[in-house]
């Protein structure tokens, strides 16, 4: 079955604890991002990545840290959480970043920082 | 960078009317409209997208329209039923660059 897997789905932490966000793909996707979603904000893209090896900013990359070593994943690092990034994370990934092609989301990972 | 504006941020329909959301884009660059939709707790899902060089795309009872001059672009959906009822976000992309998106809109059908 095609789809964006990610893991933990729920994570309670404390501030200052380095946390990893997994994020992997099975349909040999070229376009692999993050996003935070928050209420009244909408979903703000943290990260992308057009291939292997190849990542840049998007809109709120501040705190964040990824890499792209394989294809299928894309992991999302926080070296040193803070409470105001506290909110539910989505992986999406897509065929290319070459036209227009759908962008498939994973299915969440609700982060508390405390 | 790129900006999205969505209106309205709430949206209240009859079953059986239409509903119409209306989005803003600020780079004229941008060549890719998708819209997502979301329901309660669930991920964003694709339910229709344009191309910079295409004005209008239908599908069934939703369609999107694009208007490049002015730099904006509209969802529509006829014959609402209430499983039509989530959050709707539009986005804008311009290719190689990031994923801009709207605010988004939460459509409510009354039965």
């Amino acid at each position: 079955e095609a789809q964006v897997t990610q893991n933990p789905r729920y994570l309670i932490t404390v501030t200052g604890k380095k946390l990893t966000v997994t994020c992997s793909q099975n349909m040999n996707h070229e376009y692999m991002s993050w996003y935070r979603q928050d209420p009244g904000l909408g979903l703000r893209q943290i990260y992308y990545s057009m291939n292997v090896e190849v990542t840049d900013k998007g809109d709120v990359p501040e705190g964040y840290k990824v890499s792209r070593k394989e294809k299928r994943n894309f992991p999302l690092i926080l070296e040193s959480p803070s409470p105001n990034q506290t909110s539910l994370y989505f992986c999406a990934s897509s065929l290319s970043w070459q036209g227009t092609y759908e962008q498939y989301f994973g299915p969440g990972t609700r982060l508390t920082v405390t | 960078g790129e900006n999205v504006e969505q209106h309205p941020s709430t949206l209240s329909v009859q079953e059986g009317d239409s509903a119409v959301i209306k989005c803003t884009y600020s780079d004229s660059a941008s060549n890719y409209f998708p819209w997502y939709k979301q329901e309660l707790g669930k991920r964003p899902q694709l339910i229709i997208d344009i191309r910079s060089n295409v004005g209008e795309k239908k599908d069934q009872r939703i369609a999107v329209t694009l208007n490049k001059t002015a730099k904006h672009f509209s969802l529509h959906i006829t014959e609402t039923q209430p499983e039509d009822s989530a959050v709707y976000f539009c986005a804008a992309y311009v290719y190689g660059q990031n994923f801009v998106f709207g605010p988004g809109t939460r459509l409510s059908v009354l039965p």
